[in-house]
């Protein structure tokens, strides 16, 4: 069975501050394909990231970093000196084979001023 | 390229009414998922079909049914409508179905009323 776990409901911080979202995922395929996205206040899902499951090399896109370890079954992402932009709900999504895109619960990041 | 539009965007039925949303993917994208997506919920997987067929289905009564026409746009319905199906409808399109990443419209919200 395929499951993603964002034990983390809500996180708050202060502007400038850094983030680390955590993503727990499971899955019996070998071939998996891990992503994150952004859903801020206006409600449409926005693409982040995309990683496969042979690729371990940690990612990073500006202020954005991903975290991927096998070991742990974990893709974890961090967000560096935090601006209210950042506020919004972010998804951690697993993929493989045949089976649907499965979503984790969201975490809901506030950025305060 | 024209991103993934839904129409309508808002709706506003009563309760027994049906409904059809509808979906046109980004061009070249034959794989298209519908998702519900309510507060205490969150992301829930409704459908997948890809050329035309469906290939995967969630946890959803049969009042939820949907399809896929030779273009790859989709229509998702809801019949006997219940209060219990006020949500935001989300569709998504991908490539290569399982592997690429899903890029999503802006979604219908649906009240009933």
């Amino acid at each position: 069975a395929q499951k993603v776990t964002q034990a983390q409901t809500e996180i708050s911080v202060v502007e400038k501050e850094d983030v680390t979202l955590d993503c727990v995922y499971e899955t019996r395929d070998t071939t998996y394909y891990l992503f994150w996205y952004k859903q801020p206040p206006s409600g449409e899902l926005v693409f982040l990231i995309r990683r496969n499951s042979f690729d371990e090399q940690n990612e990073i896109s500006g202020r954005y970093s991903w975290n991927f370890q096998k070991s742990t079954s974990s893709f974890n992402f961090t967000i560096t000196a935090s601006q209210v932009v950042d506020s919004a709900v972010y998804f951690c999504a697993l993929s493989s084979g045949n089976n649907d895109m499965r979503f984790g619960a969201g975490t809901r990041l506030t950025v305060k001023p | 390229k024209a991103g993934v539009t839904q129409t309508p965007r808002y709706l506003i039925k009563t309760r027994g009414q049906q409904v059809t949303l509808s979906c046109s993917p980004i061009s070249g994208h034959r794989s298209v998922s519908w998702y519900q997506q309510t507060p205490g919920q969150g992301l829930q997987f409704l459908f997948e079909y890809f050329s035309e067929t469906q290939r995967n289905k969630g946890n959803f009564p049969g009042r939820f049914s949907g399809r896929q026409f030779s273009n790859s746009r989709s229509e998702m319905n809801v019949s006997t409508l219940e209060l219990g199906d006020s949500a935001l409808y989300l569709c998504a399109s991908s490539f290569r179905r399982g592997v690429d990443e899903q890029f999503f419209g802006p979604g219908t919200r649906l009240t009933v009323l």
